[in-house]
């Protein structure tokens, strides 16, 4: 089993749809990071939580650290959001971080 | 302000050769990070360097060496390349951690065929 797991694989949505994205992980945890990759293959940071919700834009994400698990939606989805989306933890007291496989989302016109 | 700058962007190697890919970053962060991602799975760590001077092996090391030049730079050699190591190679980079994480920022990430 992966240390961090994410649901799901795929996901096909309409324009204007709400997007859930879900992440779980089983170990300690100082950060827990979203990134999104481009379909050229770019990777950025959406954001890094350490507890409660964050908000950028359409973008939301929150972690329960308590229940290991976070969420990242989109709101108001479009077609420029079809990337991968990738859940990212950096393991309590090491550099190391612990990626998820992502999930692929496609947002159809 | 490049941010991490990866070369090559693409690569073609037989069995058996040696390359070194080169990463840079002019954020003055301490830990640099060296990742390769294959299809179906997460990115996984090959080394890391939490700071100018240290390198340490990450989940997948074997078959690989790295450099720490300076604060600036961090390179990944591949002594005699095998086709299991053909991947997509991604550099990234950090301000130092003290528990809490930093946000990481990749560079555009290097295509490796081995023939």
């Amino acid at each position: 089993k992966n240390e961090v797991e994410q649901s799901p694989q795929n996901l096909t949505a309409q324009e204007g749809e709400f997007i859930t994205i879900n992440c779980s992980y089983s170990v300690g945890i100082s950060a827990l990071h979203w990134l999104q990759q481009h379909p050229g293959g770019g990777i950025v940071s959406l954001f890094m939580l350490s507890s409660g919700k964050k908000k950028h834009g359409r973008l939301i994400a929150t972690i329960n650290i308590q229940e290991k698990h976070s969420s990242l939606h989109i709101t108001a989805s479009h077609p420029r959001d079809s990337a991968v989306y990738i859940c990212a933890v950096r393991s309590s007291g090491t550099y190391k971080y612990i990626f998820g496989t992502g999930t692929r989302l496609k947002v159809l016109a | 302000n490049a941010g991490v700058t990866q070369t090559p962007k693409f690569q073609v190697l037989k069995t058996g050769q040696s390359m070194t890919l080169q990463c840079a970053q002019d954020m003055n962060h301490n830990s640099m990070y060296w990742y390769r991602q294959d299809p179906g799975m997460g990115l996984r760590l090959i080394y890391y360097s939490a700071s100018e001077g240290t390198t340490d092996k990450g989940e997948v090391p074997n078959g690989y060496n790295v450099s720490r030049l300076n604060k600036r730079e961090f390179s990944l050699r591949l002594e005699s390349a095998a086709p299991s190591q053909t991947s997509v190679y991604f550099c990234a980079s950090s301000e130092a951690g003290q528990g809490g994480g930093n946000i990481q920022y990749f560079g555009a990430g290097t295509r490796l065929s081995v023939l």
